[in-house]
């Protein structure tokens, strides 16, 4: 079974544009959590959605938003791109969003701000 | 506020002898914890989980141990192998609620 599917890899941005990233959760997987990684704040909970609606959100700004899709797949936007949003973006899906329902993350979207 | 904390950033071990990570956690209400591996480059790995009825949980090398009157957590790996070198980081969630906080990560280090 494939894993957590995130794309794309890397990218670069100015200061003040907008990102999208995409991920493709783990196949019959029906919840999508994000996750800010930081060497100073380390791993940070962004949102989380299931079955298309968002269950969870962290304490970020409202720049940062995004959506689920009814095959599951996720989109991440920020808008009005910082420095400090330079960090690893992981998505990570599990089966049916319990909170003891293990997350399988994929390997990231490195976002570097200019 | 750090919720969760790993206090050790780093840890070298020999290999075959016992690896203990450590964890310490604020929230009275975390109800199931969780340990990742991660490796450079890559997103970070389930290893192994325990809720909070449970004092032990094993998986094979893998023992997790819970404390919860010290709400601490500790990760046992024996024996340690090269392959274990990586990051790992605990992660608590509240009951009812898939919101992991997680650990800022100790670099665990197997020397042959």
């Amino acid at each position: 079974k494939a894993g957590v599917t995130q794309t794309p890899r890397y990218l670069i941005k100015t200061r003040g544009q907008q990102v999208t990233l995409s991920c493709s959760p783990i196949s019959g997987h029906r919840s999508v959590s994000w996750y800010q990684q930081t060497p100073g704040q380390g791993l940070q909970f962004l949102f989380e959605y299931f079955s298309e609606t968002q269950r969870n959100k962290g304490n970020f700004p409202g720049r940062f938003s995004g959506r689920q899709f009814s095959n599951s797949r996720s989109e991440m936007n920020v808008s009005t791109l910082e420095l400090g949003d330079s960090a690893l973006y992981l998505c990570a899906s599990s089966v049916d969003g319990a909170y003891n329902s293990p997350l399988h993350f994929g390997n990231g979207t490195r976002l570097t701000v200019t | 506020d750090q919720q969760v904390k790993q206090n050790s950033p780093s840890l070298s071990v020999q290999e075959g002898r016992i690896s203990i990570l450590n964890c310490d956690y604020t929230n009275s209400m975390f109800d199931y914890f969780l340990w990742y591996k991660k490796y450079p480059a890559e997103g970070p790995t389930f290893l192994i989980s325990i809720s909070s009825i449970k004092d032990k949980n094993e998986d094979g090398r893998f023992t997790v141990f819970l404390n919860k009157s010290a709400k601490h957590l500790s990760l046992h790996i024996v024996p340690s192998q090269p392959g274990d070198s990586a990051v790992y980081f605990c992660a608590a969630s509240e009951w009812g609620a898939q919101k992991l906080v997680f650990g800022q990560g100790t670099r665990l280090t197997i020397n042959p």
